[in-house]
């Protein structure tokens, strides 16, 4: 069954340092998010993707994410400067249509760790 | 917000017991989903119950949905120590479903 894969599983950043978070979606979805779940808390939304640009952004989604679509299998989350609380897990999803009519498929999430 | 929230928080049960699993939001949905999540991966979608159902199932899965009361209950039957997750409910954001948003979750425990 296709998956959601993510890179790195694992990325340890110093603080103010620039991270990209990468991920391939499923190759016929068209919907992209990025989501992070800090430690023992809830599964927070950061930002939706849809033709080439964010359809949808939350709060946390501030100046310094930036998120990309390079080429027509990879999408991307840039953190410009990393700070402490960034620390989370990251995880990428897509789906074949809008959430409303089609559930997300997750990849495992990258861990950063930000020190 | 449509944000769900989940009760209990937590669930401790044996192997071969029923658990049941609340969710409650805030504002009309086109439908809701239920996910699970085993420690330290990725979310797994379980069932999507749209609005004009009022009960769905899925294997071992049974979900009810009450649009006049804004909630939405998971039944898992039998349950086995592989079922130990978290289980989140999710609705749209809004209207136009530009994101999905998850509550805080029940963390179900099974032992055997």
């Amino acid at each position: 069954e296709p998956e959601v894969t993510q890179t790195p599983s694992h990325q340890v950043t110093q603080m103010g340092q620039e991270v990209i978070l990468r991920c391939v979606p499923i190759s016929n979805h068209l919907y992209f998010y990025w989501y992070r779940q800090i430690l023992g808390q809830k599964v927070e939304f950061l930002v939706s993707f849809y033709n080439n640009e964010i359809s949808e952004k939350s709060e946390i989604f501030d100046d310094q994410f930036s998120v990309e679509r390079p080429d027509g299998s990879n999408f991307t989350l840039k953190i410009r400067s990393t700070k402490l609380e960034d620390s989370a897990m990251y995880f990428c999803a897509s789906s074949q249509t809008g959430p409303v009519g089609s559930p997300l498929h997750f990849g495992n999430g990258t861990r950063l760790t930000v020190t | 917000s449509q944000q769900g929230e989940e009760d209990p928080q937590a669930l401790s049960i044996q192997e071969g017991e029923n658990a049941t699993m609340n969710c409650s939001y805030k504002t009309s949905i086109n439908n809701l989903q239920w996910y699970r999540q085993n420690s330290g991966r990725g979310l797994v979608h379980l069932i999507l119950i749209r609005s004009n159902e009022r009960e769905k199932h899925s294997g071992r899965l049974r979900v009810t949905l009450d649009t006049s009361k804004k909630s939405s209950s998971l039944l898992i039957t039998a349950s086995r120590a592989a079922d130990t997750a978290s289980y989140f409910c999710a609705t749209a954001l809004n209207q136009a479903g530009t994101a999905l948003i998850f509550g805080k979750g029940t963390t179900l425990s099974v032992s055997s």
